[in-house]
C-alpha cells in the first residue's frame, strides 16, 4: 500500500496561536487530499478537499480564514489553524486517494494528528 | 446530509468466536463503499474497497458483503483472535469517487482472551 506521513502527532498549544499540520504522500503524487476532524464520540467529518496549485474547498460550516490549506506540491498539504481556540481541541487526519488497478479508489490515511489548545 | 450508520458502537467477543458487524448507508449516488480497521495510534488500514452490488470480498478471517440496492454492507470476522482487537470504520464514497469519504463512527471490537 501507499504511505502518508502526518506531523505532528500531537501539539499543545496556546490560544491565539497558530499550529500547522503536514500531510505527506511518500510513495505516489496526491492531486488531492482530504482533512478530516474528530471529536470525541463523533465519526470522522470532511473539512476540506486539498487541490494542488488551486483553492482549498470546504465543507459546509467550516471556516477557510481559521483553517488554511496550503498544496504548494503533488506530495504535500498543509492545515494551519490559526488563532487557535480551545474548541478547535480535536483530533485532525488527512487522507490522499489513489486509483486501484481494479476500479475505484483506495484512501491512505496519515497518522492524526491530536491538536489540544490550552 | 449523508448518513452513515454503524452498528453496534461497541462489541466484546471471545477469542475463538465469530462476529459481524453493520454498516448502513445512502443507496442513491453510490461510487465504493471502504471498510478500515483502526488501531489506537496508527493509520486506519484499508480492509476492503467494494464498488459492485453483491460485491463479496475476503482478506484472511475478514470478509465483507456489499448491497447498494438498500444500502448495507456486513463485515465478518471468523475466529477472533486479540489482534482483531481494534475500531472498525465503513466510509461511504459518493460523487464519482473525487469527493472525500463519509464516516460511519465505528464499531469497536473488543476481543477477550
Amino acid at each position: 500500500g501507499a504511505v502518508v506521513s502526518q506531523h505532528p502527532s500531537r501539539v499543545i498549544c496556546k490560544s491565539g496561536t497558530s499550529v500547522k499540520i503536514e500531510c505527506r504522500s511518500l510513495d505516489f503524487q496526491a492531486t488531492t487530499m482530504f482533512w478530516y476532524r474528530q471529536f470525541p464520540k463523533q465519526s470522522l467529518m470532511l473539512m476540506a478537499t486539498s487541490n494542488e496549485g488551486s483553492k482549498a474547498t470546504y465543507e459546509q460550516g467550516v471556516e477557510k480564514d481559521k483553517f488554511l490549506i496550503n498544496h504548494a506540491s503533488l506530495t504535500l498539504s498543509t492545515l494551519t489553524v490559526t488563532s487557535a481556540h480551545p474548541e478547535d481541541s480535536s483530533f485532525y487526519i488527512c487522507s490522499a486517494h489513489k486509483n486501484r488497478f481494479s476500479g475505484g479508489t483506495e484512501a491512505f490515511f496519515g497518522q492524526g494528528t491530536r491538536l489540544t489548545v490550552v | 446530509i449523508l448518513n452513515v450508520e454503524q452498528s453496534p458502537q461497541s462489541l466484546h467477543v471471545q477469542e475463538g468466536d465469530s462476529t459481524n458487524f453493520t454498516c448502513s448507508f445512502p443507496s442513491s449516488n453510490f461510487y465504493a463503499l471502504h471498510w478500515y480497521r483502526w488501531e489506537t495510534a496508527k493509520s486506519p488500514e484499508a480492509l476492503f474497497v467494494m464498488t459492485l452490488n453483491g460485491d463479496e470480498k475476503k482478506k484472511g478471517r475478514i470478509s465483507a458483503t456489499l448491497n447498494t440496492k438498500e444500502g448495507y454492507s456486513y463485515l465478518y470476522i471468523k475466529g477472533s483472535q486479540p489482534e482483531d482487537s481494534a475500531t472498525y470504520l465503513c466510509a461511504y464514497h459518493s460523487g464519482g469517487g473525487a469527493d472525500g469519504l463519509t464516516f460511519g463512527k465505528g464499531t469497536h471490537l473488543i476481543i477477550q482472551p
